[in-house]
């Protein structure tokens, strides 16, 4: 059965790391692009990144272009965001989801939350 | 940046009615790049539609999408229970994908 289980979010101080993982089960992992998506509290979805199923390609929303990088380990089935430079507006549940154009397959996301 | 502008921003139905949800973007999208979701509270979102008219594995016949250019519709034939939830739309162009901001669609 196709999973995705993303782990890693919490509370953290503006300005500081975090990184988050992402776990694929269930499917070939190395056959597909990966993207992040999140939701602020409340509010609508926002996309954040996409990585191609080799790991060649990353493209980035202009809100975290710069400050987060999307990558993967096709070895150990998991994507990552590596978040840096954190912000309050950054706080938001964090899907991961498959798919080479379209995310058409979610987790259940992990919570990250900025906050001093 | 293509902007999608989702509207009504809720539409107040009854069980059985048709609800006919609007997309908009602020320049042209390539049917093949338009994806329809729906979220219900405390889930992560589902694909119901891409390519603008294609329904997802699994999806009921009830939900079709349309449209061409700058405007998309999500159409829901008859609302089941189940239907009332959040619908959002996204485009995908340029390696980038951006969402509207979504339509709640409520029991009346």
């Amino acid at each position: 059965q196709m999973q995705l289980v993303e782990a890693g979010g919490g509370v953290v101080q503006p300005g500081r790391s975090l990184r988050l993982s992402c776990a694929a089960s269930g499917f070939t992992f190395s056959g597909y692009g990966m993207h992040w998506v999140r939701q602020a509290p409340g509010k609508g979805l926002e996309w954040v990144a996409i990585i191609g199923s080799d790991g060649s390609n990353e493209y980035y929303a202009d809100s975290v272009r710069g400050r987060f990088t999307i990558s993967r380990d096709n070895s150990k089935n998991t994507l990552y965001l590596q978040m840096n430079s954190l912000r309050v507006e950054d706080t938001a549940v964090y899907y991961c989801a498959r798919g080479d154009l379209f995310p058409g397959y979610w987790g259940k996301g992990t919570l990250v939350t900025v906050s001093s | 940046e293509i902007v999608l502008t989702q509207s009504p921003g809720t539409l107040s139905l009854s069980p059985g009615e048709r609800a006919t949800l609007s997309c908009r973007a602020s320049q042209s999208v390539s049917s093949n790049y338009l994806a329809w979701y729906q979220q219900k509270p405390g889930q992560a979102p589902r694909l119901l539609i891409y390519g603008a008219s294609t329904r997802a594995p699994g999806i009921p016949d009830r939900f079709s999408g349309s449209g061409s250019g700058t405007d998309f519709t999500l159409t829901i034939s008859r609302l089941e229970p189940e239907d009332f939830a959040v619908y959002y739309c996204q485009q995908y162009v340029d390696s980038r994908g951006t969402f509207g901001q979504g339509t709640k669609v409520e029991i009346k």
